[in-house]
């Protein structure tokens, strides 16, 4: 595998469900990402995570869980979740040295239906 | 704060026509610039970037150069192929890890 693997590719779940969005990246990158593409709306970050830590969290419900065990791997844990929930959630990865210029790769995305 | 405004599409034209889609942005200080492609059912792709002010970005037939005067990173393509039918992301990155986007524009390559 390489680049940004994300799994699954597709998700339906009910609104009691509990389910985990699993991303690994293989380009030995220190910080990931989760965003949320919904139908015509900009891409919107979710959370940051740079060097297993997280760094940022912009104002996401608590119904969404990240959890970054590794440099590799972020998982996106979800539970009671809503209707305008469903969207194509994206996991990205780049190697952050702090200058700003850092390019970031994107998975294939994981495509959620909430029911 | 930082923003980054993209044409509306769909954009629809014919294969071999010229592409032109406007990406201006609003930042503090001096952000990388970037172009990302999404074609149908993928995640997106890093079409090209640029980091500094006149840098030109250049893949697959397609550039933009970095304008600081008119804060600007308009994505051109001479001759667009019906492969070229994706959604164009223009996104800004200033310090930090933050990646601001565009809106999308959608466009439609036609045989």
């Amino acid at each position: 595998e390489t680049g940004v693997t994300q799994t699954p590719r597709h998700l339906v779940m009910g609104m009691t469900n509990k389910k985990s969005l699993k991303c690994e990246q293989h380009l030995g990158h220190n910080a990931m990402y989760w965003y949320k593409q919904s139908a015509k709306k900009p891409l919107e970050l979710m959370f940051v995570y740079s060097l297993e830590e997280r760094v940022e969290n912009n104002s996401v419900p608590s119904r969404f869980s990240p959890e970054c065990p590794n440099s590799s791997h972020l998982f996106l844990h979800l539970h009671t979740l809503q209707p305008e929930d469903s969207a194509l959630y994206l996991c990205a990865s780049s190697q952050d040295t702090g200058q700003g210029q850092e390019t970031q790769y994107f998975g294939p995305g994981t495509r959620l239906l909430v029911l | 704060g930082n923003s980054v405004t993209q044409m509306e599409g769909p954009v629809t034209l014919s294969e071999e026509a010229f592409l032109t889609i406007n990406c201006t942005y609003t930042a503090t200080g001096y952000p990388s610039l970037f172009w990302y492609v999404q074609y149908p059912g993928e995640g997106l792709q890093l079409l090209l970037k640029a980091t500094k002010a006149d840098d030109k970005g250049s893949n697959k037939g397609f550039e933009a150069t970095y304008r600081k005067e008119t804060t600007s990173f308009h994505l051109e393509k001479g001759s667009v192929q019906v492969s070229d039918s994706a959604v164009y992301f223009c996104a800004l990155k200033a310090a930090g890890n933050k990646l601001t986007f565009g809106g999308g524009t959608r466009v439609l390559v036609k045989p």
